[in-house]
């Protein structure tokens, strides 16, 4: 039983590169969510997915964009990272259909751009 | 700004203790309210909620309490173990919409 699953746990990056953040979850859930954790900051979300199909920008969205390629997948991209960006993300789902019983979160990616 | 607050970044308490968390919150359209435990490399897991139209919540060593009129919560755990050593975040949303977290406070079990 996977949940959500991220990839990569960790990454570095240099100042302009691009890359994409992988989270699939395997629950049947409708609602994706990414965040981002920073000291002192807590979890602030940068976008969500409401259904297959729909995006919204969250708190944070500047320098970020998504793409909900299925129920399960849901990706964030970083154009252009910039030292801002260096944080630990962490995609989430949840199925608020059935009642509330929160979200899950992956184990996270730990970024660094230099 | 910050809507979701937890004022104390950390908390020590002796193994068999109450362990109290607090969190305060600004928006008084907010309606439900979440806790989530944190290991280290871990993601955040789920542990209790509480509605606007509750006060108190229990499962087992976990309570959470609701003060409306405050815009205040907070979790008990009783008697607190040292696997409860974590960090904690409390979240809140008005109407099913996002979620807002606190900065969480890393609470830690002294055996």
């Amino acid at each position: 039983n996977a949940g959500v699953t991220q990839t990569p746990k960790f990454q570095v990056l240099k100042t302009g590169q691009s890359m994409t953040l992988q989270c699939a979850q395997d629950m049947n859930h409708n609602s994706m969510y990414w965040y981002r954790q920073d000291p002192g900051m807590g979890l602030r979300l940068i976008y969500y997915s409401a259904s297959e199909g729909t995006t919204d920008k969250g708190e944070v969205p500047n320098g970020y964009n998504v793409s909900r390629l299925n129920k399960r997948e849901f990706s964030l991209r970083l154009e252009s990272a910039a030292p801002s960006q260096t944080s630990v993300y962490f995609c989430a789902s949840s199925d608020q259909d059935r009642g509330w019983y929160g979200y899950t979160f992956g184990s996270g990616t730990r970024l660094t751009v230099v | 700004d910050q809507q979701v607050k937890q004022n104390s970044p950390s908390l020590s308490v002796q193994e068999g203790r109450i362990s109290i968390l607090n969190c305060d919150y600004t928006n008084s359209m907010f309606d439900y309210f979440l806790w989530y435990k944190k290991y280290p490399a871990e993601g955040p897991t789920f542990l209790i909620s509480i509605s606007s139209i509750k006060d108190k919540n229990e499962d087992g060593r976990f309570t959470v309490f609701l003060n409306k009129s405050a815009k205040h919560l907070s979790l008990h755990i009783v008697p607190s173990q040292p696997g409860d050593s974590a960090v904690y975040f409390c979240a809140a949303s008005a109407a099913g919409n996002q979620f807002y977290f606190g900065t969480g406070t890393s609470l830690t079990v002294i055996p």
